[in-house]
């Protein structure tokens, strides 16, 4: 398995400014994954961060609104720029070790914006 | 396109029943079926997968999962459910490769134990 942290664990933010979410992992990975979760809702896949390459962004979202960073195989940060109420959210980051076929999930970040 | 359909919002139990909380999937090629656990205020939890081999899948806390492919199912079962298996439950799929291989989660299903 992998052990996840992610940091901060919740935030209460004003609207228009933004938020940087880390996340490190217990073993070099080379697939990370950042999704949100709305209130009462699914997962839903923001992009694919794989290290040595831009990360790749799911329908609907884009860089410019969640930049993130993979500097090395075990830490990866979201950025959530220029944020609305909308933008409320659980935010998880998930890797998938490479010799198993298992996503593993950090405790998520709770973001309220206000 | 993949996709995952659970079709109960919510379970009710009483304590020492059998729970079953339904999965069905569409994926193209054979699947990839993931189950996972959501506690409150935690991030999701693996339970079990199904990847190939023996279509009843054991996992975690006494859960487990029957793959059934001509259903295209993967409903989570326990033989008694504890008030402690109160949570969220998440069914997952991806296909084998390329794009597919990106998980797809369902909208989830609330399962309550009853005392």
């Amino acid at each position: 398995s992998a052990v996840i942290s992610q940091k901060p664990s919740r935030d209460i933010c004003q609207r228009g400014t933004s938020l940087t979410i880390q996340c490190q992992v217990d073993s070099q990975v080379t697939m990370m994954f950042w999704y949100r979760q709305q209130p009462g809702q699914s997962l839903t896949l923001i992009a694919t961060a794989n290290q040595g390459s831009e990360a790749t962004y799911e329908s609907g979202f884009v860089i410019d609104k969640f930049p993130i960073s993979r500097p090395n195989l075990t830490f990866s940060t979201l950025t959530v720029s220029n944020m609305s109420p909308e933008d409320s959210s659980i935010y998880l980051c998930s890797v998938q070790p490479r010799t198993l076929n298992i996503q593993y999930f950090g405790a998520g970040t709770r973001l309220s914006v206000l | 396109a993949q996709s995952v359909a659970q079709p109960e919002d919510q379970v009710n139990v009483a304590e020492g029943n059998p729970l079953t909380v339904k999965c069905t999937y569409s994926v193209s090629g054979n699947p990839y079926l993931f189950w996972y656990v959501q506690y409150p205020n935690r991030g999701l939890q693996f339970l079990l997968k199904y990847i190939t081999g023996d279509n009843l899948v054991k996992g975690s806390y006494g859960f487990e999962a029957e793959f059934n492919k001509s259903q295209t199912s993967f409903h989570l079962k326990k033989p008694s459910a504890l008030v402690s298996d109160s949570a969220l439950y998440f069914c997952a799929v991806r296909g084998p490769s390329g794009s597919a291989r990106q998980l797809t989660f369902g909208s989830g299903t609330q399962l309550t134990v009853l005392p």
